[in-house]
């Protein structure tokens, strides 16, 4: 959606596995947020890189969590030691000029 | 941190008009955004306040007093298909956008 790709677009794990969510801005904006979103809730900050500036990762839930962004386009989203408490749908979003955010379509992720 | 206060639910009737409060702390401010999400969809950016004052925008409008931190969204000629959730996200200095639990509009026949 909004030419942000996320994949997987459904992931199913045993509880303790570890997992890897991607998300490709396509058009490289410059300003990229994780949120999470659990079911009937709202959304939860967890990271955001903006340029070559040091990502905020205030939201991040526990060290378990983690996120990369390589050459300032594609991130990754890594879960280590999934709990079930994980289990929720995984939102990225690109940052445009004026500052609103256009959301992919998510990665849902069930951690049995 | 950020608290930001909507009510959960509103129910109202096709063709009326209904008013979204959102109250809202944060540390810094800079702007306020609405987005409108669909059940099982993505969230879609709606409006985006600033300044202080009325945004119109269509059916849409988004009011914020910064003073009194304090925003609301207004829907005018409710459709069957706005029915959805709405989001009350304030951005912080630094660009982080914090986003509400959101509020449910539930629109009937």
């Amino acid at each position: 959606g909004a030419g942000v790709s996320q994949s997987p677009s459904n992931k199913v794990t045993e509880k303790g596995k570890d997992v890897e969510l991607r998300c490709d801005p396509i058009s490289g904006h410059t300003a990229l947020y994780w949120y999470r979103q659990s079911l009937g809730q709202g959304l939860e900050f967890l990271i955001y890189f903006q340029g070559n500036s040091a990502p905020d990762k205030s939201g991040l839930p526990s060290d378990r969590f983690s996120a990369e962004r390589t050459g300032g386009s594609v991130s990754t989203l890594t879960i280590q030691r999934t709990q079930q408490e994980d289990s929720a749908v995984y939102l990225c979003a690109k940052g445009a000029r004026a500052g609103e955010l256009f959301f992919g379509e998510g990665s849902r992720l069930t951690v049995l | 941190g950020q608290n930001i206060d909507q009510p959960t639910e509103m129910t109202a009737t096709e063709g009326a008009i209904v008013q979204i409060n959102c109250t809202y702390q944060t540390s810094g401010f800079n702007g306020l955004f609405w987005y409108q999400q669909h059940a099982g969809e993505a969230p879609t950016f709606l409006s985006y306040n600033v300044l202080d004052g009325l945004e119109e925008k269509g059916r849409f409008s988004s009011f914020l007093s910064r003073s009194k931190g304090y925003s609301y969204l207004l829907l005018k000629e409710l459709q069957m298909k706005d029915s959805a959730s709405y989001l009350c996200a304030p951005r912080a200095a630094g660009n982080k956008l914090t986003f509400g639990g959101g509020t449910r509009v539930l629109v009937k026949p």
